[in-house]
């Protein structure tokens, strides 16, 4: 059957290292991977896409990488702060549909001042 | 802009009871999508719309249906409501299918 899974429940890290979140996948062929943050109580925020034919994306202090062949994304914040604790979703795109997106369950990072 | 907005934020309903969920977009996208949210759970897709007349499935939409009479309203009713439906409810919309813009929610429990 096809899973999502994210690497940690939660991930508890020191300020200023760089957090490192971690999206695996089985059995699907993604046409495009996006990264969303979601607070408490709030809706997702959408952060990054990267598509399967790039193999980085970055955007401030954001990186997202993306292994189709270890079917595997990774979401990197460096120099982390307090305020970038939250939940990070990996969510899937498998093809042309707009019903394709499947989303992971999250994981949930704690940055320690 | 006010982005994707949502109502009511909180409801209680008893077993039996029906429902609309609202959600309204003024960001002019075609796409637009019902998820729920359960503890420790992914986001699963109830319903989305490509277009103003055009709704189809997702990957759980038993109990739910919708309507997409205009390009700004997607609301998603829940008829004879079931404790299997306490969630948090979220729409959202997108331009193409690629980014997503998504409400606050809607928190509603079934007793």
């Amino acid at each position: 059957s096809q899973k999502i899974e994210q690497n940690s429940e939660a991930l508890n890290i020191q300020e200023g290292k760089t957090a490192t979140l971690t999206c695996n996948y089985t059995n699907y062929s993604p046409a495009y991977l996006q990264w969303y943050r979601q607070d408490p109580g709030r809706g997702p925020v959408f952060l990054l896409l990267i598509r399967e034919n790039e193999k980085e994306k970055r955007k401030e202090r954001l990186k997202v990488t993306f292994d189709t062949t270890l079917k595997q994304s990774l979401f990197h914040i460096t120099a982390s702060q307090p305020a970038d604790s939250a939940t990070y979703l990996c969510a899937l795109a498998l093809g042309a549909g707009a019903n394709n997106l499947f989303f992971g369950t999250g994981t949930r990072l704690t940055v320690i001042p | 802009n006010a982005g994707v907005t949502q109502t009511p934020k909180f409801r209680i309903l008893k077993i039996g009871q029906s429902m609309t969920l609202q959600c309204t977009q003024d960001m002019n996208h075609n796409y637009m999508y019902w998820y729920r949210q359960d503890p420790g759970m992914g986001l699963k897709l109830i319903y989305y719309s490509v277009g103003a007349g055009i709704t189809d499935k997702g990957e759980v939409p038993n109990g739910y249906n919708v309507s997409r009479s205009t390009t700004e309203d997607f609301p998603l009713r829940l008829e004879l409501a079931a404790p299997s439906q306490t969630s948090v409810y979220f729409c959202a919309s997108s331009y193409v299918r690629d980014e997503q813009y998504f409400g606050p929610g809607t928190r509603l429990t079934v007793t």
